[in-house]
């Protein structure tokens, strides 16, 4: 069974549209990440829930918005994609603050 | 600079051979994790160090905590294809309930 899972695995869209990368984990955590993987390969932290609760949103545009209706689901909104959006973009989630993140499998996206 | 500075960069060693990867924190450590990321999947969970002086091993891979250097070492004995990947260093820098990562070292082991 996969822990944290991510729909869909590749995505390709046009500048403009609005598109939504679901996560899901079955591992009963309480905390949830968003990462965005830039072409050098850094990682960096994009959005943190804790118990559905926004704890860290580091700065994103507005364009970007999680939305996160249970524990268990942190689902990544954008509007009016742009050619700078093109990235993988990973969700993990953890039992607790600061304890080891369980990542799902990222999603790679391709705005056009 | 970043936080989290991994070297090598990237690291191409023949199948057998054994080699070490560093992750060095600008800030003091509260934990280092290991990460590897297989080409074109996701992350993978390999170690968590949380103490000074504390050493873990995973098969053929070894990480040590040196805690008064804010640094990490990763060890992979006798090489094999498979080990092949992206490592990322990930750690717990005070920075609130993330992770704050390296940039990543490209493996590729030669058959």
């Amino acid at each position: 069974d996969t822990a944290v899972s991510q729909t869909p695995k590749y995505l390709v869209t046009q500048m403009g549209n609005d598109k939504s990368i679901k996560c899901e984990q079955n591992l009963g955590h309480d905390t949830m990440y968003w990462y965005k993987q830039d072409s050098k390969k850094f990682l960096k932290i994009m959005f943190s829930y804790n118990n559905k609760e926004l704890i860290i949103n580091e700065t994103v545009p507005n364009r970007f918005s999680p939305k996160s209706p249970d524990k268990a689901h942190l689902n990544l909104h954008i509007n009016s994609l742009e050619l700078g959006d093109s990235a993988v973009y990973f969700c993990a989630s953890s039992r607790k603050c600061n304890t080891e993140a369980f990542f799902g499998q990222g999603t790679r996206l391709t705005v056009v | 600079s970043q936080e989290l500075e991994q070297s090598p960069q990237s690291l191409i060693v023949q199948e057998g051979k054994n080699l070490t990867i560093n992750c060095t924190s600008s800030k003091t450590l509260y934990g280092l994790y290991w990460y590897k990321q297989k080409y074109g999947e996701g992350l993978i969970f390999l170690m968590m160090l949380q103490k000074g002086g504390e050493e873990k091993s995973h098969e053929k891979i070894t990480a040590k905590l040196d805690e008064k250097k804010q640094q990490s070492s990763l060890h992979i004995t006798a090489s094999q294809p498979s080990h092949a990947g992206i490592y990322l260093c990930g750690a717990d820098i005070g920075a609130g309930n993330m992770l704050t990562f390296g940039g990543g070292t490209r493996l590729m082991v030669k058959p």
